[in-house]
């Protein structure tokens, strides 16, 4: 059975810092990978989407890393900003079935 | 244009009573998931609909679950002799075709209370 694991499981950083946040996944047979945001008391946002032959995607001033073969996927979000204060999921999609992490709670002070 | 929506937002409700939750999904979407996402934890696949049927209904906790999708579009999350467990906020999501490829996109969820 696929276990989605994101760590920190919570992280606070002072504005204008660059950030790391980790995903890792058990099972490497995985058609993709997403990272999500979610607000409190809001559905998800799709952030970026690395399908399984990719190695990154990038979205401003998101980059999402994917190295299946060792079920890892990472994060990094360059220039910290408040309103980027939200919890941050990584989903492994599979055959319909999509998994997720249980976030990362990330609060940038300004 | 219009995005993924679920009503009612909230839901309160007695234990052994019977709710139904809503979707209605980006016009024009033939794929629908349901999610359940409980304090602190990610979301957790329930049930997968392609047009009006369930493709994957595998995450389903047990037979008091049942979803449906009767003309493709608007889909009814029905659970029955409701659990103080079953206290969640319900996603629904959907994306254009279902394929690997598609972005699923999510309503802001049903937040169902079981006293």
């Amino acid at each position: 059975k696929q276990e989605v694991t994101q760590i920190p499981a919570a992280l606070s950083v002072p504005e204008g810092e660059n950030l790391v946040l980790n995903c890792s996944f058990t099972d490497s047979a995985i058609y993709n990978l997403q990272w999500f945001r979610q607000d409190p008391g809001k559905g998800l946002t799709s952030l970026l989407l690395i399908q399984s032959s990719q190695r990154e995607q990038t979205s401003g001033r998101l980059n999402a890393s994917l190295d299946k073969s060792s079920g890892r996927s990472t994060l990094y979000i360059a220039a910290s900003q408040p309103g980027d204060s939200a919890t941050y999921l990584c989903a492994v999609y599979n055959n319909n079935d999509m998994r997720f992490g249980a976030g990362t709670r990330l609060t940038v002070k300004p | 244009g219009a995005g993924v929506s679920q009503t009612p937002s909230n839901k309160v409700t007695e234990k052994g009573k019977y709710v139904e939750l809503r979707c209605d999904p980006i016009s024009g979407h033939t794929a629908l998931y349901w999610y359940r996402q409980s304090l602190g934890q990610g979301p957790e696949f329930l049930i997968y609909f392609q047009g009006t049927g369930a493709a994957d209904d595998s995450g389903l906790p047990n037979d008091r679950f049942f979803a449906v999708r009767p003309e493709g579009s608007v889909s009814t999350l029905k659970i029955q002799r409701t659990e103080r467990g079953d206290s969640a906020v319900y996603l629904c999501a959907s994306s254009s075709t279902g394929g690997a490829t598609d972005t699923q996109y999510f309503g802001p969820g049903t937040r169902l209370t079981v006293l």
